[in-house]
């Protein structure tokens, strides 16, 4: 089975500074994995994906995230954070496709305050 | 463009009464789904479906039910079994193949028992 864990469950930040929103997953089969953006009363949006290849991947928005399969990461970045950045963040794993359906896995979210 | 509709985005249902919650996409996705949101506790699978005419309970299928006729629709029906029907229901659709590309998501519709 498939586990995904976001250590902090709100994280403010600065306008302009760093942040790092922490994502850890557990799984005995290769993964996939996802960040996903929700703004207030809208659906998820994809921020960026890892399929293979690269650890370091680039998404929209100005953010990033690198897997590390040895620590079982997944750690999402922005060097410079905006106002309109505030959201919830959500981290994602999942395997290919069974028989069964999918198997994607959510964390439980991590709030992004930006504050001014 | 492509994409996913849900509607209405607000509904309010009356004890005893059910409703029933519209997602249509025209993605050409063969797979949808329905999440459950509610505060602080991330998102919950209610049903899924890869294929037309057929679809599987998730995680908390009680007091819901869904019909998969066309591949575009996947309404869900939330029933008066369901006892706390207040929270935050999203759509999604998918490819289905050896890689999971990650799902693409309606704007959802906040259901609220009055």
């Amino acid at each position: 089975a498939q586990s995904v864990t976001q250590l902090d469950s709100q994280v403010p930040v600065f306008e302009e500074a760093p942040v790092e929103l922490r994502c850890n997953y557990s799984s005995s089969v290769s993964v996939y994995l996802f960040w996903y953006v929700q703004y207030p009363n809208q659906g998820l949006q994809l921020l960026l994906k890892y399929l293979s290849g690269s650890t370091l991947v680039k998404g929209i928005n100005g953010f990033e995230a690198e897997f590390n399969k040895s620590q079982t990461s997944f750690h999402l970045r922005k060097p410079s954070v905006h106002i309109s950045d505030t959201a919830e963040y959500f981290c994602a794993v999942s395997g290919s496709f069974d028989n069964y359906g999918q198997n994607f896995v959510f964390g439980p979210g991590t709030r992004l305050s930006v504050l001014p | 463009d492509g994409g996913i509709t849900q509607s209405p985005k607000y509904l309010f249902r009356k004890e005893g009464q059910n409703v029933t919650l519209s997602c249509e996409q025209n993605l050409n996705h063969d797979a949808m789904y329905w999440y459950r949101q509610d505060p602080g506790q991330g998102l919950r699978l209610i049903y899924y479906s890869q294929i037309v005419n057929d679809f599987q309970k998730g995680d908390i299928a009680e007091g819901y039910s869904v019909s998969r006729e066309k591949k575009e629709s996947f309404p869900l029906t939330v029933t008066s079994a369901q006892k706390n029907p207040t929270a935050f229901y999203l759509c999604a659709s998918s490819i289905v193949s050896g890689i999971n590309y990650g799902y693409t998501f309606g704007s959802g519709t906040r259901l609220t028992v009055v």
